[in-house]
């Protein structure tokens, strides 16, 4: 299996310019995560799936984030307008199962920069 | 909260040292604990769990095991490599609602030199 496929690896982008992620799951896994990296605040869980429908979305930052799935091997993170404090490292998980002993895969993660 | 505390980095160590990363957590009733490794430009892999109190995840040389009674999950090698040099995360996933969600400590930098 390939893993999780995160693209793109790196993504250098202006203030205010719209910026989209995305990401692949590992096939079968029902369950997706979007994590933020950052110095500061370390890792954060920025929202999750389960079949394709948002279950928590109380990491999301501010509105100018959102997050879709449309389809089991597809989910896309978007910031419109994106700002400098939005550099970070974005990682995908994704998980077979639910449940407090299920491992979570990750992919290698985007590198946000906003200049 | 849940929450997570380990060891500030970096830790600089010559090959063949013994490595102890310390991590211990807070959680209402029994999370499950991780380590996960982060290489140089590369995503988190899982390196070992434990799910239950005393028990003892193990991989690749690595140790650690699940002290409930003083909250820790500490990471132990006897023997560094080169090729261990990464960032290391303890992470827990607690019962109950949060049991989707991995918490994560703020990761720990570890170099070997030859």
């Amino acid at each position: 299996d390939a893993g999780v496929i995160q693209s793109p690896r790196h993504e250098v982008t202006e203030m205010g310019q719209e910026v989209t992620l995305r990401c692949k799951p590992i096939s079968g896994h029902d369950y997706l995560f979007w994590y933020r990296q950052t110095m500061m605040r370390g890792l954060e869980l920025l929202i999750y799936f389960n079949n394709n429908v948002p279950i928590d979305d109380s990491g999301m930052p501010e509105d100018r984030f959102s997050a879709k799935m449309p389809n089991a091997s597809f989910s896309t993170l978007k910031i419109q307008p994106s700002e400098p404090r939005d550099s970070a490292v974005y990682f995908c998980a994704s998980s077979p199962r639910q449940g407090v002993r299920a491992e979570a895969f990750f992919g290698q993660g985007t590198r946000l920069t906003v200049v | 909260g849940d929450s997570v505390t380990q060891m500030e980095g970096p830790v600089t160590l010559s090959e063949e040292a013994f490595l102890t990363i310390n991590c211990t957590y807070t959680a209402t009733g029994y999370p499950s604990l991780f380590w996960y490794v982060q290489y140089p430009g590369e995503g988190l892999q899982l390196l070992l769990k434990a799910t239950k109190a005393d028990d003892k995840g193990s991989n690749k040389g690595f140790e650690a095991t699940y002290r409930k009674e003083t909250t820790s999950f500490h990471l132990e090698k006897g023997s560094v490599q080169v090729s261990d040099s990464a960032v290391y995360f303890c992470a827990l996933k607690g019962p109950g609602g949060s049991n989707y969600k991995l918490t994560f400590g703020k990761g720990t930098l570890l170099t070997v030199n030859p």
